[in-house]
């Protein structure tokens, strides 16, 4: 079955400017979450949504936001860009349920911030 | 204190060799735990879970839970230049994974 489909690959963005990275999880699975990847910080859990609501969000400050479809696609938005932001961004899809779910991650958006 | 850590290495064995990766949460609320393996470039791939005391094998790879030291390890035999990776371990409480900074594991011919 299909993987975890993320798009774009990669995207490069100017300070200010506004971005949106889309994620489609494997069919089935109606948990996304979605992690930002830096050297420094290592994997940092932004939001995860299950049935188009959010249902846990991490530390990250209100310019980062997300949203779920009824076909449990997702969308993460990154307002007013920062030189910080720049980092692989991970879309991870799971069914959402018991213990012992597993979670797939997609390759991944690598957004480069200039 | 992180709820997760690792060492970050690098640990690196010969071709061959038992490679044993180590990780401690703070969460005592912690349910399931996982071992993801990330090549360099490359998004993590899940190679096991664990949520009960214990072992739990899956052809080289055991992974190793004891919640009353809040201990996790993976131990992977006859390990094999392939297996050079970053190792992320993680944990779960409410809906999320939280990650270990990761383990570089480097595996010499």
């Amino acid at each position: 079955k299909a993987g975890v489909t993320q798009t774009p690959r990669y995207l490069i963005k100017t300070r200010g400017q506004q971005v949106t990275l889309s994620c489609s999880p494997i069919s089935g699975h109606r948990s996304v979450s979605w992690y930002q990847q830096t050297p420094g910080q290592g994997l940092q859990f932004l939001f995860e949504y299950f049935s188009e609501t959010q249902r846990n969000k991490g530390n990250f400050p209100g310019r980062f936001s997300g949203r779920q479809f009824s076909n449990s696609r997702s969308e993460m938005n990154v307002s007013t860009l920062e030189l910080g932001d720049s980092a692989l961004y991970l879309c991870a899809s799971s069914s959402g349920r018991g213990v012992d779910y597993g979670y797939t991650f997609g390759s991944g958006t690598r957004l480069t911030v200039v | 204190q992180k709820e997760v850590e690792q060492n970050s290495g690098p640990l690196s064995v010969p071709e061959g060799a038992i490679a044993s990766l180590n990780c401690t949460y703070s969460d005592r609320g912690s349910q399931s735990f996982f071992w993801y393996r990330q090549y360099s470039g490359k998004s993590p791939e899940l190679i096991m879970f664990i949520y009960s005391n214990g072992d739990k094998e899956d052809g080289r790879f055991t992974a190793q839970l004891n919640k009353a030291s809040q201990y996790v390890s993976l131990l992977i035999r006859d390990s094999q230049p392939s297996d050079s990776a970053t190792y992320l371990c993680a944990s779960t409480g409410f809906q999320k994974l939280v990650f270990g900074t990761g383990t570089r594991l480097l595996v010499s011919p």
